[in-house]
């Protein structure tokens, strides 16, 4: 079946350290992966994704993702982390070649607080 | 600002009423969604649209109708609210990437 997991239902971080938002998914082809963030009552902002190519993605606000195929993985990183990266941060997978009906899978999201 | 606009961004109903949340994206996608999010589940999408005229139901469709006559627009419709149906909703559109653009979300109570 299908699914993606976010092992990590809640972290806390102290502000500066550095950060890792685990990713696991279970696709039957090759995926389409995403990390999308979600500030209180806001909706969802694309952090970054990964279609193919170099396995290491860089996105917004200072966020990376590697992609590991043996692994089944797509973790987040980043090396400092600041007081407004407090959120909830959701991975999901699509399928690359489903035509228009494709849809995404995903996470149940990873609740981040930044301690001071 | 291009985007998606969901209106209202806070409703509550009384058992049994009916509404509608609105939706509408300037960015000429093709693609639209209505998706819920509930504590502890994640988001789940209700029903979607791959195009004007063409509506489809995803995975928690029951009690929940939609139309789509402009690419624009994709209003989703409560038939008869039930306590439920309380949740956040949200409206995305997508572009051939699978870029998903979301609205900032309805929170919808019923009483």
């Amino acid at each position: 079946a299908q699914s993606v997991t976010q092992p990590d239902i809640h972290i806390t971080v102290s502000e500066g350290a550095s950060l890792e938002l685990r990713c696991n998914y279970s696709y039957g082809a090759t995926p389409y992966l995403f990390w999308y963030v979600q500030s209180p009552g806001q909706g969802l902002q694309l952090l970054l994704k990964y279609f193919s190519g170099d396995t290491l993605v860089q996105g917004i606000k200072g966020f990376e993702a590697e992609f590991k195929r043996s692994q089944s993985s797509f973790n987040l990183r980043k090396p400092s982390v600041h007081w407004s990266d407090a959120a909830e941060y959701f991975c999901a997978v699509g399928a690359r070649n489903a035509g228009n009906n494709r849809k995404l899978i995903w996470g149940l999201g990873t609740s981040l607080a930044v301690n001071p | 600002n291009a985007g998606v606009t969901q209106t209202p961004k806070f409703q509550v109903l009384k058992t049994g009423q009916s509404m509608t949340l609105q939706c509408a994206q300037d960015m000429n996608h093709e693609y639209m969604s209505w998706y819920r999010q509930d504590p502890g589940m994640g988001l789940r999408l209700i029903h979607y649209s791959v195009g004007a005229g063409i509506t489809d139901q995803g995975e928690v469709p029951n009690g929940y109708n939609v139309s789509r006559s402009t690419t624009e627009d994709f209003p989703l419709r409560l038939l008869s609210a039930a306590p439920s149906q309380t949740s956040v909703y949200f409206c995305a559109s997508r572009d051939l990437t699978l870029g998903y653009t979301f609205g900032s979300g309805t929170r919808l109570t019923v009483v």
